[in-house]
């Protein structure tokens, strides 16, 4: 099946400083990725929606200008988490659904962020 | 308002049992319901998914009941085993371009 591959897996910085997030969709076009956040025991809330090509679209109350996203190909999207704080600690999710569409949407691993 | 209400929160399960976990929708538009299984430090992965077209979807051991009138589905796993112990999430798609809409998750716990 299809893989989205998200690199790093868990990422440990200071505060102040922003960390990348790499989400790549390896057999398939992904033209839209999702970028979710997770706090421990909790559902998943999407953050925003990332299209090849163009602008993102943020959910209420994200903040664009601290979660930069990036989707310049067809295969990457980049979550960048600007001035990171320790409330920015949690574990970020891309998914994607094949490039026309549907249902099933493949998901990455994960990112384990902690801002100490 | 889009919104999935999951139960329980947590559930705990003896090895060969039944886990039963519940969600409820409010939002008629949708129309894919998807279970995703979720191990800790790991990204979601689809179980099964039902359409409300039909009451029942089985694979495996995993079984979704809707019931399309009452805007409510189910997800059973016979037969419970250690490694089903995870947490699982229902989730709802309607027409809004693979925006899934999560419920709050269930923490399953399978005793050996």
């Amino acid at each position: 099946g299809a893989v989205v591959s998200q690199h790093p897996s868990r990422v440990i910085c200071k505060s102040g400083t922003s960390v990348k997030i790499e989400c790549r969709s390896l057999d398939f076009q992904a033209t839209t990725m999702f970028w979710y956040r997770q706090f421990p025991k909790q559902s998943l809330m999407l953050m925003a929606t990332s299209n090849e090509g163009s602008k993102a679209t943020y959910e209420q109350g994200v903040e664009k200008d601290k979660f930069l996203i990036n989707h310049a190909s067809l295969t990457l999207s980049t979550l960048t988490v600007t001035s990171a704080h320790p409330e920015d600690s949690s574990f970020y999710i891309c998914s994607a659904p094949p490039a026309r569409g549907g249902e099933k949407l493949f998901f990455g691993s994960g990112t384990q962020l902690s801002v100490l | 308002q889009q919104q999935v209400k999951q139960s329980p929160q947590s559930l705990i399960v003896q090895k060969g049992g039944i886990s039963i976990i519940n969600c409820a929708y409010e939002n008629t538009a949708f129309d894919y319901f998807p279970w995703y299984q979720q191990f800790p430090g790991k990204g979601p992965a689809l179980l099964i998914a039902i359409r409300p077209d039909v009451s029942e979807k089985k694979e495996g051991r995993f079984t979704i009941s809707f019931n399309k009138s009452a805007k409510q589905f189910s997800l059973h796993i016979m037969d419970s085993q250690p490694g089903d112990s995870a947490t699982y999430f229902c989730a709802a798609l309607g027409n809004s371009g693979s925006r899934l809409t999560f419920g709050e998750g269930t923490q399953l716990t399978v005793n050996p």
